[in-house]
């Protein structure tokens, strides 16, 4: 079973500057999430999708920041424009339904750098 | 801000050593799930416990949880080289969301 796939690996912008990430989860599962990382920390929740509906949205800067899951598969993740605070590392996760036990499924993230 | 607070931040042990390292959290869970990630990758879930559990087995794995004192811990027995990671709790609550901690890190010296 192919895990879950991200791209790019590595970005590097400059300030300002808008970028976009691409995550297709695990074929088959209903919830895709977008975490962000910053280094030294712990993965932070930014949105949830329940097949291609936000189910939560609470922690997504949504002034330069904005996410999709057209079709309920794929799915991207945009900032527009890119501030230095930006650099982390973001994660695409995905699980097969929305259950208080469900197993996330991580993908291999990308680590973003705003100079 | 972080719901689940890892200690200690890292941890150097020889081979073969056990690792412990506890997470504290503030408030209620439905279940708290371990986490690991290695150098460079996503994270890979290792154990679940739910909020009525007390203790759990993976493999070399353990894992205790403490609700009175909204803490859990998680062994590594027999530790090896490829465990060299970082260990993150993650807490979900009844909202279904999960919320991780910033993590321990793990170093297994050969």
């Amino acid at each position: 079973e192919a895990g879950v796939a991200q791209s790019p690996r590595y970005k590097i912008i400059e300030k300002r500057q808008s970028v976009a990430f691409w995550c297709n989860p695990i074929s088959g599962h209903a919830t895709l999430y977008w975490y962000q990382q910053i280094l030294g920390q712990g993965p932070k929740l930014l949105i949830q999708f329940q097949n291609n509906g936000v189910v939560d949205d609470s922690q997504l800067p949504k002034d330069r920041f904005s996410a999709e899951r057209l079709k309920g598969v794929d799915s991207t993740l945009k900032i527009q424009p890119a501030k230095l605070e930006d650099s982390a590392v973001y994660l695409c996760a995905s699980s097969l339904l929305r259950t208080s036990t469900d197993t996330q499924y991580f993908g291999p993230g990308t680590r973003l750098t705003v100079l | 801000s972080q719901q689940g607070e890892e200690d200690p931040q890292a941890l150097s042990i020889q081979e073969g050593e056990n690792a412990t390292m506890n997470c504290s959290y503030k408030t209620s869970i439905n279940n708290l799930q371990w986490y690991r990630q290695n150098s460079g990758r996503g994270l890979v879930h290792l154990i679940l416990i739910r909020s009525n559990e007390r203790e759990k087995h993976s493999g070399r794995l353990r894992v205790t949880l403490d609700t009175s004192k909204k803490s859990s811990s998680l062994l590594i027995t027999a530790s090896r080289a490829a465990d060299t990671a970082s260990y993150f709790c993650a807490r979900k609550g009844n909202d279904y969301k999960l919320s991780f901690g910033a993590g321990t890190t793990v170093t297994v010296r050969a």
